[in-house]
């Protein structure tokens, strides 16, 4: 079982080149969510999805595209890069849990994340 | 959701208890409150949660007050593994999917 894996974990990307950035998570999770960590900053929303086919802007969204086309695996794009998107990445899922289920329940679990330097 | 305050660092002797405090005032009836950890340069860990009523599991107590205006993390015996940022959130249940994590507090664990 490798929980919340993600690809690659270290880039270095020229101002206005594209990649893609994949998760992937074999525990059946339901939602999927793409954080970025600034340096001494906490984790702040991107995109984050509640099932296959399904997407949704977070906190920070701009700049950013994602699919879901499969559970298992969320994308996250970078089309045309900016060195303001120089950041740490980290994916997570979580079980959303079932009707009659203790409804707080909605623990996350992350990848070890991306170091994407935009030069 | 509500705003939480924490201190931005403390430090721990090793084998002693650690009790990390956090205010949430403005916390309303139906959010939880929630502790994450993130050990340097990994993605963040669940802790425990929690809506009003103590919890312990096998990582940490959280100790809530009765106005639920603030909480406390313990962790009971501290190792030097457990040196790591540590956030508290506060979130509606299971309907929210966001985790809005703020600086956290910098936890040093010393020998």
């Amino acid at each position: 079982n490798a929980g919340v894996t993600q690809t690659p974990k270290f880039r270095v990307l020229k101002t206005g080149q594209s990649m893609t950035l994949l998760c992937a998570q074999d525990m059946n999770h339901e939602y999927m969510y793409w954080y970025r960590q600034d340096p001494g900053m906490g984790l702040r929303l991107i995109h984050y999805s509640v099932g296959e086919g399904t997407t949704a802007k977070g906190e920070v969204p701009d700049g950013y595209n994602v699919s879901r086309l499969k559970k298992q695996n969320f994308l996250l794009g970078l089309e045309s890069a900016a060195p303001s998107q120089t950041s740490v990445y980290f994916c997570a899922s979580s079980y959303p849990g079932l009707a009659g289920e203790r409804r707080s329940y909605n623990e996350q679990f992350f990848g070890p994340g991306t170091r994407l330097t935009v030069l | 959701d509500a705003k939480t305050t924490q201190p931005p660092s403390m430090d721990c002797a090793e084998g002693r208890a650690a009790n990390l405090p956090c205010n949430h005032s403005t916390i309303s009836g139906n959010e939880y409150v929630y502790w994450y950890r993130q050990i340097h340069s990994q993605g963040p860990q669940y802790i425990i949660h929690g809506l009003k009523n103590n919890e312990t599991n096998e990582m940490a107590s959280l100790i809530i007050t009765e106005d639920r205006k603030s909480s406390t993390l313990i962790l009971p015996h501290a190792t030097l593994r457990d040196t790591a940022v540590y956030y508290c959130i506060v979130r509606v249940g299971w309907d929210d999917y966001k985790l809005s994590f703020g600086a956290g507090t910098t936890v040093t664990v010393r020998a």
